[in-house]
C-alpha cells in the first residue's frame, strides 16, 4: 500500500542554525505533499504545502523542495529559532480519487539556545 | 477559524468496553479522518469518509469502526476495546474543492484513550 518514509526520527540543531527533514513516499499518483507541525500537547498545523507542478515553494524561513521523479520531497527551515522546536509531520495525498492523507513518522527537533 | 472539535480529551475505559469517540467540524467539510497517533509511528489512517453514510478504510481499520450519518460527525468506534488500542486519537477534516484541488486538513485536539 501507500507509504511515507520520513527522516530522521530526531534532529538537534543550534539557533540559528538549517534543519532539513526529508521525505519518500511510494504511491507515484500523489501530487499534493503537506507539512505539519506539531507543538507538545498540541494539534497538527499545516506550515507549507506543495503541488506536483511546482518544484519548490518558500514562505519567510521555510520552504519545501519536490523531485517527483525521485519521488523524494524536502522541508527546509533556515535561521532556526527556539519556537521551532516541535514533532514536524510531512504527508502525501492524491488529486483524484480518493484524498486520504498518509503521513510519514514525524521528525522531533530540537532547537538548542 | 475552522473548529474541529472533539468530544473527550481523555478518556479511561475497560477491556471489553464500547468506545465511541466523536467528532465535529463546523465548516460543512466534506472529508473526515480518524487517525491514531503513537510515539515512533506517526499518524496512521483508522478510516475516512468523503461524504455521509460513506466510508473507506484506512490502513489499520481492524477493531474499528465508523458511524457518518451527518456532514458535520464522525464518530470512531471501538467494538470491544483493548489494551493495544490505548493511544491518542486524532480527528481531522479537510474541503473538497474538486480533481487536482486537495487542500489542508484541520485536525482535532485530540483524545487520549487509555483501555486498562
Amino acid at each position: 500500500g501507500e507509504n511515507v518514509e520520513q527522516h530522521p526520527s530526531t534532529l538537534s540543531v543550534q539557533e540559528g542554525d538549517s534543519a532539513v527533514i526529508k521525505c519518500t513516499y511510494s504511491d507515484s499518483a500523489s501530487n499534493y505533499f503537506p507539512w505539519y507541525k506539531q507543538e507538545l500537547g498540541k494539534r497538527p498545523q499545516l506550515i507549507i504545502d506543495i503541488r506536483s507542478n511546482v518544484g519548490e515553494k518558500k514562505d519567510q524561513r521555510i520552504a519545501v523542495t519536490l523531485n517527483k521523479t525521485a519521488k523524494h520531497f524536502s522541508l527546509h527551515i533556515t535561521e532556526t529559532q527556539p519556537e521551532d522546536s516541535a514533532v514536524y509531520f510531512c504527508a502525501a495525498s492524491r488529486t483524484s480519487g480518493t484524498y486520504k492523507y498518509i503521513f510519514g513518522t514525524g521528525t522531533r527537533l530540537k532547537v538548542l539556545a | 477559524d475552522v473548529k474541529v472539535t472533539q468530544s473527550s480529551r481523555y478518556l479511561v475505559k475497560r477491556t471489553g468496553e464500547k468506545v465511541f469517540l466523536e467528532c465535529v467540524q463546523d465548516m460543512d467539510h466534506e472529508n473526515m479522518f480518524w487517525y491514531r497517533q503513537d510515539p515512533g509511528l506517526g499518524l496512521r489512517l483508522i478510516y475516512f469518509s468523503y461524504d455521509v453514510k460513506m466510508k473507506e478504510k484506512g490502513d489499520i481499520p481492524e477493531g474499528y469502526s465508523v458511524s457518518r450519518e451527518k456532514k458535520e460527525r464522525f464518530s470512531l468506534i471501538l467494538e470491544s476495546a483493548s489494551t493495544n488500542q490505548t493511544s491518542m486519537y486524532l480527528c481531522a477534516s479537510s474541503l473538497y474543492r474538486g480533481p487536482g484541488r486537495n487542500t489542508e486538513a484541520f485536525f482535532g485536539q485530540g483524545t487520549r484513550l487509555t483501555v486498562v
